[in-house]
Parts: C-alpha cells; structure tokens; sequence
C-alpha cells in the first residue's frame, strides 16, 4: 500500500535557527494534511494543501506541496521553544480519503 | 478542541484479558479512526468507520476489534490483550470524505499497559 515517508526522524536547533521537515509519497496524493502534536498531547491539525506547487504560511511555518503532488515540506523560520513537538504529514491512502501518516519529525529546540 | 472523548485516558490490564476503549463524539462527522501511536512508528491506522454499522480495518488491525452502532460511538476492543499492544491509542474523527475537509480532529489518547 501506500507508503508516507518523512525525515529527519529527529532535528536539533537552537532558538532562532531554522526547521525543515520532508514528506514524500510514492503515488500522486489528493491532498496533504500537516499535523502538530506537542510532547505529552494528541496530534492537532496544522493546515491542508490541495493544489500541485500550492504554497500556504501561517506566521513563521511556510508549507509547500510538491509540482507532481508526491511531496511536501514544512519550514520553519527562527525556530522559537514554544515549536517544540512531533509534526506529521497525512496523505490519503490508496485514493481513498483514510489518513496515511508518516513517522514525524521531532523538533527539539534548545534556548 | 472538537468534541472527542476517549475512556478510560489510563488502563493497566493483564495478558488474556479483553478490554474494550471507546471513542464519544458530539460533532457528528460521519468518518471516526482508531490509530495507535508507538515510538518510531507514528500513528498507524487499526480499524475506521464511515458510517453506522460500516467499519473497515486499517494496516494493523490483527488482535484488535471494533463496532459503531450509534454515529457519536466507535468502540475499540482487544480480545485477548497481549503486551505488544502496549501503546497510546488515539481516536480520531472527520466530517468528508474526499479531497476536501477530511482534516482529522484527535482525542486525547488512551494509554493502555498490558503486563
């Protein structure tokens, strides 16, 4: 079946530096979904991106969804403590609309 | 947060034993998911439901069970718990299906030890 990739697993920074987080997929995906789950709580929805090349910011976190929609990114600009947590990106898997979630990325962000 | 609650949030159970979680939603989405969470897996899909009576299992659905029998309620039972079911159990809802508003809203999660 469908396979969601991301890397790193893991991502040290200090306060101020910046964050990258990758998702790829082995087929086209309809969408991508980026969650946030902070240490000790449940995952929480971040934002969806539908269009091919599509590119959505929400304050410092920038996501882009790839030409050919088989890839994603999160960034991350002056990573600050409060952006500590495991992000995930969820594509739909085998066309249907079930969320398939890679492993994550944890963000530990040393002050 | 949306309207999810997971019960019990804390179970120790012993090997053999069946235990039941359960999900409540009071948001009426029509798509509920059991995932579990284990360090260096992520969420892993066990069983979801599109509807009353409609489930459907997920990548790692051996050893565990499910029904629906009202829209606000997706159970999730072990039928005879074993330690690899060790994990952190969320539950999950979203309202469509499709390219469009299938954003998942997660509980709290349910942390389940099974000595």
């Amino acid at each position: 079946g469908q396979q969601v990739m991301q890397i790193p697993q893991y991502q040290h920074v200090q306060e101020g530096e910046d964050f990258t987080t990758y998702c790829n997929s082995s087929t086209t995906l309809s969408n991508i979904q980026w969650y946030k789950q902070r240490p000790g709580g449940h995952p929480v929805f971040l934002i969806q991106l539908v269009k091919s090349g599509e590119v959505k910011k929400q304050k410092r976190l920038t996501f882009q969804f790839g030409e050919a929609k088989k890839n994603s990114s999160l960034h991350i600009t002056a990573t600050q403590t409060t952006d500590v947590g495991t992000y995930f990106c969820a594509g739909p898997s085998g066309g249907s609309y079930i969320p398939t979630f890679g492993r994550g990325t944890s963000l530990i962000v040393h002050p | 947060d949306a309207g999810i609650t997971q019960s019990p949030r804390h179970k120790v159970t012993e090997t053999g034993t069946p235990v039941t979680l359960r999900c409540h939603q009071t948001e009426n989405h029509r798509y509920m998911y059991w995932y579990r969470q284990d360090p260096g897996h992520g969420l892993r899909l066990i069983h979801y439901s599109y509807g009353v009576k409609d489930t459907d299992k997920g990548e790692v659905s051996d050893g565990y069970s499910v029904s629906r029998s009202k829209t606000e309620d997706f159970l999730l039972t072990l039928e005879s718990a074993t330690s690899s079911q060790t994990s952190v159990y969320f539950c999950a809802i979203s309202e469509a299906g499709g390219s469009l508003n299938t954003e998942a809203f997660f509980g709290q999660g349910t942390r389940l030890t099974v000595v």
